[in-house]
């Protein structure tokens, strides 16, 4: 069984539309994180969260915010989407503190029209 | 510039041949995160190294952090190796995140 639950896998979105995508961890972790991949450029870090708390944001723009409803949960909503934003999003958990190893799911890959 | 460098950026390989995979950085770190990327884009974590040197199967990470550099040796390479090899800089505190390099894309052929 997967651990860490993206959805959905593949998604189309509008120029100036909202989406949000969804991140389930079963790894009994306390930190998750956000991650982007784009055509343009390497992995790259975007949030992390530790016992549902934002502890570094690394995303220039307020139009990406992250949602944490459940300790396992940690969502993120893209709002006024651009082309730019098209990218595979990837959630990732560890264990909280330092020295820990991160755990990547699926991704979802977003594409703005 | 670039904290994470990776080489080489492609490496093509006959089956059976060995593969060494370089990552340099320029920055402090906690450890060095390596990860295998299917084609289809999912992640595999490979090894989570801070210093010296670790074995799993026909793979062997070695991180010298005096020298900012981390290696990733694959051994009687296989074409189910096939695939990208990203490694990551951990930096932080509890505050951990991961700092990639472009990548190096492996293609072993048979």
């Amino acid at each position: 069984d997967p651990k860490i639950i993206q959805k959905p896998k593949y998604l189309v979105a509008v120029t100036g539309s909202e989406k949000i995508l969804i991140c389930e961890q079963y790894l009994g972790h306390n930190a998750m994180y956000w991650y982007r991949q784009s055509a343009k450029k390497p992995l790259e870090f975007m949030f992390s969260y530790s016992y549902q708390k934002l502890m570094d944001n690394q995303t220039a723009s307020s139009r990406f915010q992250p949602q944490s409803s459940k300790k396992n949960h940690l969502d993120l909503q893209i709002t006024a989407l651009k082309p730019d934003d098209s990218a595979t999003y990837f959630c990732a958990s560890s264990q909280a503190g330092q020295g820990y190893e991160q755990y990547f799911g699926p991704g979802t890959r977003l594409t703005v029209l | 510039g670039q904290q994470v460098q990776q080489s080489p950026a492609s490496l093509v390989l006959q089956e059976g041949e060995n593969a060494e995979l370089q990552c340099n950085f320029s920055t402090s770190l906690n450890s060095m995160q390596w990860f295998y990327q299917r084609p289809g884009g999912s992640l595999v974590s490979l090894f989570y190294n801070p210093s010296g040197t670790k074995h799993s199967g026909r793979l062997t990470s070695t991180t010298v952090i005096k020298e900012r550099r981390s290696s990733l040796h694959i051994s009687s390479s296989q074409t189910t190796d096939s695939g990208t090899y990203l490694c990551a800089l951990v930096s932080g505190g509890s505050n951990a995140k991961l700092t990639f390099g472009k990548g190096t894309k492996l293609s072993v052929k048979s």
